[in-house]
C-alpha cells in the first residue's frame, strides 16, 4: 500500500518553461511534506519542505503547494533549467510516526535546453 | 548546512563476503539514523532506524541477522551486509535527523553501491 504516491515517472519540459511535479498521499496523518532532489548515484538532497498548516512554501525558483482535502502537493520550478534534470522525491512524515519519511516513487525530470 | 558522510561510496565483492558500510554525521549529532535502499529506477526504502545506543529498529521483510546495524556514537551508524549474494547489489543510502529538533527533515549521505560478484 504505497502512502506516497508520484504518478508521473518522468517529465520532459523546455529550458525556461514551468516545470510541474505532482505527489499525492493517502495517510490523513501526514503532516510535513518535503521534495529531494536525487542525481544518479548520489544521496538526495534536500529542496524544499512545507508543513501542513500551510498551503504554499517558496524558495527561489521553488514553490511547493499544498492541497490538504485532496491530499495532494505539487512542486513548481520556474523557469526550469537543464541543471534541474534530475530525479525528484517527494516525502512526507508525522510527528506520531517519530518523524519517519515515507517516499514517493520519484519522477524523472528532463529540462530540455 | 548539515553533513553526512557516507563510506565506501562503492564497493565490489565476492559473495558469501561482508560489506560494511559507515554513516557519519560531520557537524551534528545524530541520535537518530535510517538506512535506505534503492533499487534502480525505484523509490528510497526504509530498511532500518538505527538509535543510538540501542537496537536497530527493522522494517518488515528486512532481514536484522543479514543486515547489522550498528549505531555505538552520536555520528556514526554502520550497515554490515553479512554473507553478501548478488541479489544485495543495490544502492544503500544513509541519512541522520538532528538531535535537536525537527520537522522532519533528514540530512542524506552520497550513497554506497555494492556490487555482489
Amino acid at each position: 500500500d504505497q502512502q506516497v504516491k508520484q504518478n508521473s515517472p518522468s517529465l520532459s519540459v523546455q529550458e525556461g518553461r514551468i516545470s510541474i511535479l505532482n505527489c499525492d498521499y493517502t495517510n490523513s496523518m501526514f503532516d510535513y511534506f518535503l521534495w529531494y532532489k536525487k542525481y544518479p548515484a548520489e544521496g538526495p538532497t534536500f529542496l524544499i519542505s512545507i508543513s501542513s498548516i500551510k498551503d504554499k512554501n517558496e524558495d527561489g525558483r521553488f514553490t511547493v503547494f499544498l492541497n490538504k482535502s485532496a491530499k495532494h502537493l505539487s512542486l513548481h520550478i520556474v523557469p526550469s533549467q537543464p541543471g534541474d534534470s534530475a530525479v525528484y522525491f517527494c516525502a512526507a512524515s508525522s510527528n506520531n510516526a517519530g518523524n519517519m519519511l515515507t517516499f514517493g516513487g520519484g519522477t524523472r525530470l528532463m529540462v530540455k535546453p | 548546512g548539515a553533513v553526512v558522510s557516507q563510506h565506501p561510496s562503492r564497493v565490489i565483492c565476492k559473495s558469501g563476503t561482508s560489506v560494511k558500510i559507515e554513516c557519519r554525521s560531520l557537524d551534528f549529532q545524530a541520535t537518530t539514523m535510517f538506512w535506505y535502499r534503492q533499487f534502480p529506477k525505484q523509490s528510497l526504502m526504509l530498511m532500518a532506524t538505527s538509535n543510538e545506543g540501542s537496537k536497530a529498529t527493522y522494517e518488515q521483510g528486512v532481514e536484522k541477522d543479514k543486515f547489522l546495524i550498528n549505531h555505538a556514537s552520536l555520528t556514526l551508524s554502520t550497515l554490515t551486509v553479512t554473507s553478501a549474494h548478488p541479489e544485495d547489489s543495490s544502492f544503500y543510502i544513509c541519512s541522520a535527523r538532528e538531535a535537536s529538533g525537527y520537522t522532519g527533515e533528514l540530512f542524506f549521505g552520497e550513497g554506497s553501491r555494492l556490487t555482489v560478484l
